[in-house]
């Protein structure tokens, strides 16, 4: 079955330092991709998604591209700040019986530091 | 705003004491989800309905029930609460499109004492 592997944190960094949080994928045909964020104490938001091959998603200074060849969809941001601390979790829609359903990675925890 | 709402943010039950965790949406989104989520884990899918198509997940325990009356609302029914439901319980909702996004509600808290 669809499966996503995420990278496991928890992952702390300084106000400012380049973030990358990597995602890959397992999945029969074209799924859509998406990055969902998680702050404390409250609901999954969308922060960004992909729906097919060399798609980049962005938002708030977040990208992902869908990468089909290395089924990849790795989070990044430039420069991150003390609110961007939150737990992230990738996540993939596909394309088979059950396809309303969202498979999700793990989540991985992120903590900037002023 | 369209959005998922879910009341109440916080609920306090005793172990054995039937307790109903509400949702309701304004995006008219024909599937909607309930998901429990335990301390530093994703969330897991309990059951979903597509429309009033009930779709229970395997593993989902018989104490878990839900009800959806009608497009915008759908309950968490958990018929006696043990220690280990105590959970963040999350609402979303969704399209049968491919492709498209859940949108998902703050959560309710549940303890159990």
């Amino acid at each position: 079955g669809d499966s996503v592997t995420q990278m496991e944190g928890p992952v702390t960094l300084s106000e400012e330092a380049f973030l990358t949080i990597n995602c890959t994928y397992t999945a029969t045909g074209y799924p859509s991709l998406f990055w969902y964020v998680q702050y404390p104490g409250e609901g999954l938001q969308l922060l960004l998604k992909a729906t097919k091959a060399d798609d980049k998603g962005s938002n708030k200074g977040f990208e992902a591209t869908y990468r089909k060849e290395t089924t990849s969809f790795h989070l990044e941001k430039g420069s991150v700040q003390v609110s961007d601390s939150a737990v992230y979790f990738c996540a993939l829609r596909g394309t088979q019986g059950g396809s309303e359903k969202l498979v999700f990675g793990k989540g991985t925890k992120l903590t900037v530091n002023p | 705003d369209a959005m998922v709402i879910q009341n109440p943010r916080y609920q306090v039950t005793q172990f054995g004491k039937p307790v109903t965790l509400s949702c309701s949406q304004t995006l008219n989104h024909n599937v909607m989800y309930w998901y429990q989520q335990k301390s530093s884990q994703a969330p897991k899918l309990l059951f979903h309905y597509y429309d009033k198509d009930f779709n229970n997940e395997a593993d989902t325990p018989d104490n878990f029930q839900s009800r959806r009356p009608n497009t915008s609302f759908c309950f968490l029914d958990i018929r006696s609460p043990g220690l280990g439901d105590a959970a963040m319980y999350l609402c979303a909702t969704s399209t049968r499109l491919t492709g498209r996004e859940q949108y998902f509600g703050p959560g309710t808290r549940l303890t159990v004492t």
